[in-house]
């Protein structure tokens, strides 16, 4: 069974780094995609960026593209998701991903982590 | 990006109801459409995969059905626990996109 579980939630304040994981087990780790969704207070779903761990090929949505860092750990089978800089607008739950191929091997989430950043 | 348009953006039902929530995309997805199911303070939860297969544990009350660039989700009788938001996703390219949300209420 695929399970990802993510870490705690976190409360930053602006101008703070972070890193955020996703631990992931039962599945080959290296060989399918793994990203990152946020979703704001209230609002819809967005898709960050995805990683794919073999080769660590890179995807970001433009918006988000310099804002983070996506990374992965074949060694430990963890994502990662990172800022350097948190700003209050990057407030919000976020949630690792796992994408599948063709039916049954569907896609799988994390709990997800609640990020606050707040002064 | 290819756009997900969902409507309508608020559906109110009772129980044993049907409910049809409809997905439209901006350009051609083929079939890799999936429709999620939240709630609040939960993880989004798969339904349907690739337009029309059920995930795993998925009541057959829940039907997915289109290809190419406009979709539908049925639920034929609404049960107190589907209410509830239904998104729809597209990963046929990225950046993968999800609809703005269909929000079923209680009528």
């Amino acid at each position: 069974e695929v399970q990802l579980v993510q870490s705690g939630a976190e409360v930053k304040r602006p101008g703070e780094s972070l890193k955020i994981s996703c631990s992931a087990s039962g599945y080959n780790f290296r060989s399918y995609w793994i990203g990152w969704v946020r979703q704001l207070p209230g609002k819809g779903l967005e898709w960050i960026g995805i990683i794919y761990p073999r080769d660590s090929d890179t995807k970001y949505r433009p918006s988000f593209q310099g804002q983070v860092t996506i990374s992965a750990d074949t060694s430990i089978s963890a994502a990662y998701l990172e800022w350097s800089s948190l700003k209050a607008s990057d407030s919000g739950m976020y949630f690792c991903v796992r994408e599948g191929r063709i039916f049954p091997d569907t896609d799988s989430w994390g709990q997800g982590t609640l990020v606050t950043v707040s002064s | 990006e290819i756009v997900l348009t969902q409507s309508p953006a608020t559906l109110s039902l009772s129980p044993g109801e049907r409910a049809t929530l409809a997905c439209r995309a901006s350009e051609y997805v083929s079939s890799f459409l999936a429709w999620y199911q939240q709630k609040p303070g939960q993880p989004p939860r798969l339904l349907i995969y690739d337009a029309s297969n059920r995930a795993t544990g998925i009541p057959a009350r829940f039907s997915g059905s289109g290809s190419g660039t406009d979709f539908t989700l049925t639920i034929s009788s609404l049960e107190p626990e589907d209410f509830a938001v239904y998104y729809c996703h597209q990963r046929f390219v990225w950046p993968r996109t999800f609809g703005q949300g269909t929000k079923v209420e209680i009528k």
